[in-house]
């Protein structure tokens, strides 16, 4: 069964660093996603992607974030300049057309655990 | 505005027992609804939908029917196993989802 994949699993950073964070969404899904859990905290959206552009963006996906699908197959997150803030574990997440005419069943990968020191 | 509110947990059940994780929701519009679940060291896993009111979502023996009126979306199983023992996350879906905080299962032998 295809599956989102994510890399890497952890990374540990130091404050002000920059991060990528790396996706690969299941192979014909057109709609991609990055979610965010801080420890303890409910899952929050961060942004959504398609067509080689940002679709919805939450209030968090700040100016210290980018996404970016550099070819066919990776979808990635950057942070540019980490604060302690951000350690989390993000998720991403790809979808299909639904049937309602935009974004279907999302399927999540199993997460990038980032902590910022 | 949209939002979610998934009972409390931690819930510990011994097996064989009954399964509830009320969930009841805010949204603009007409949303889908979601459970996913989310087993230990694992990311997020659908477990069930339903897409319009009444419609029952159901999938490992876990159910849950889309309440309009009620403006909710209550998981349920039967019977759960050791196995179910996870996370899990109550999320509508109106464009993006919002999810609940969670609700952290432990079933005992």
């Amino acid at each position: 069964e295809p599956e989102v994949t994510q890399t890497p699993s952890h990374q540990v950073t130091q404050m002000g660093q920059e991060v990528i964070l790396r996706c690969v969404p299941i192979s014909n899904h057109l709609y991609f996603y990055w979610y965010r859990q801080i420890l303890g905290q409910k899952v929050e959206f961060l942004v959504s992607f398609y067509n080689n552009e940002i679709s919805e963006k939450s209030e968090i996906f700040d100016d210290q974030f980018s996404v970016e699908r550099p070819d066919g197959s990776n979808f990635t997150l950057k942070i540019r300049s980490t604060k302690l803030e951000d350690s989390a574990m993000y998720f991403c997440a790809s979808s299909s057309q639904g049937t309602s005419g935009g974004w279907g069943t999302q399927y999540f990968g199993p997460g990038t655990r980032l902590l910022v020191l | 505005g949209n939002s979610v509110t998934q009972m409390e947990g931690p819930v510990t059940l011994s097996e064989e027992a009954f399964l509830t994780i009320n969930c009841t929701y805010t949204a603009t519009g007409y949303p889908s609804l979601f459970w996913y679940v989310q087993y230990p060291g694992e990311g997020l896993q659908l477990l069930l939908k339903a897409t319009k009111a009444d419609d029952k979502g159901s999938n490992k023996g876990f159910e849950a029917t889309y309440r309009k009126e009620t403006t909710s979306f209550h998981l349920e199983k039967g019977s759960v196993q050791v196995s179910d023992s996870a996370v899990y996350f109550c999320a509508p879906r109106v464009n993006q989802f919002y999810f609940g905080t969670g609700t952290s299962l432990t079933v005992i032998p």
